[in-house]
């Protein structure tokens, strides 16, 4: 069972550079996020979809974009890549009938900006 | 609105001993309310939750939580740390109609032998 696939898994990006984080589920699931993870701030939520095609912003969109072609994908991307971009991220999906269910989680990607 | 308090950022025990990690939150309406954990270097796995059934539940590897709405809490229990529960615990809130979870900051839990 996949579940959630994040990559990459490790990624050193130049101040400016621009580069997608890919996640991927195989469990049908409506609802996907990506969170960022900082120390001492829990996971803040960048961008989430409750179903292809439909996107919105969460928490801390700023220098983020997504889109939401398929049920099974969920990008994000980095427009113009910064330090303050140095961080861990998950993505994650659940099942469309709500938020009562669990989160299933990516093994994060973890991204410096150099 | 909706918010998550993790009270401590860091508890040490000693292995065998109980382990008690809290968490409050503030919401308007009845929350569902998780405990997820996180090994060094992991993703997140959850280890329980609360939809408004029974008040004490049960989770994986021992651990159990409690809600009580009087006083907004929901934390986490363990009688007796082992090595490998040493991670870092996220109490997480959910609220009916939201499209996505609120973290709270995180407990890191060390086991000392």
């Amino acid at each position: 069972n996949a579940g959630v696939t994040q990559t990459p898994k490790f990624q050193v990006l130049k101040t400016g550079q621009s580069m997608t984080l890919q996640c991927a589920q195989d469990m049908n699931h409506e609802y996907m996020s990506w969170y960022r993870q900082d120390p001492g701030m829990g996971l803040r939520l960048i961008h989430y979809s409750v179903g292809a095609g439909i996107t919105d912003q969460g928490e801390v969109p700023n220098g983020y974009n997504v889109s939401r072609s398929t049920t099974e994908d969920f990008p994000l991307r980095l427009l113009s890549a910064a330090p303050s971009q140095t961080s861990v991220y998950f993505c994650a999906s659940s099942y469309a009938t709500g938020m009562n269910t669990e989160a299933f989680f990516g093994q994060g990607t973890r991204l410096t900006v150099v | 609105a909706q918010s998550v308090t993790q009270l401590d950022s860091h508890v040490s025990v000693s292995e065998g001993t109980p382990v008690l990690l809290r968490c409050n939150y503030s919401s308007s309406y009845s929350p569902s309310l998780f405990w997820y954990v996180q090994h060094p270097n992991k993703g997140l796995q959850l280890l329980l939750k609360y939809t408004s059934a029974a008040t004490l539940v049960k989770g994986i590897n021992g651990f159990e939580a409690e809600f009580k709405k009087s006083e907004t809490s929901f934390h986490l229990t363990k009688p007796s740390a082992h090595m490998s529960d040493a991670a870092e615990y996220f109490c997480v809130v959910s609220l009916p109609g939201r499209r996505a979870l609120t973290f709270g900051s995180g407990t890191r839990l060390q086991v000392q032998p």
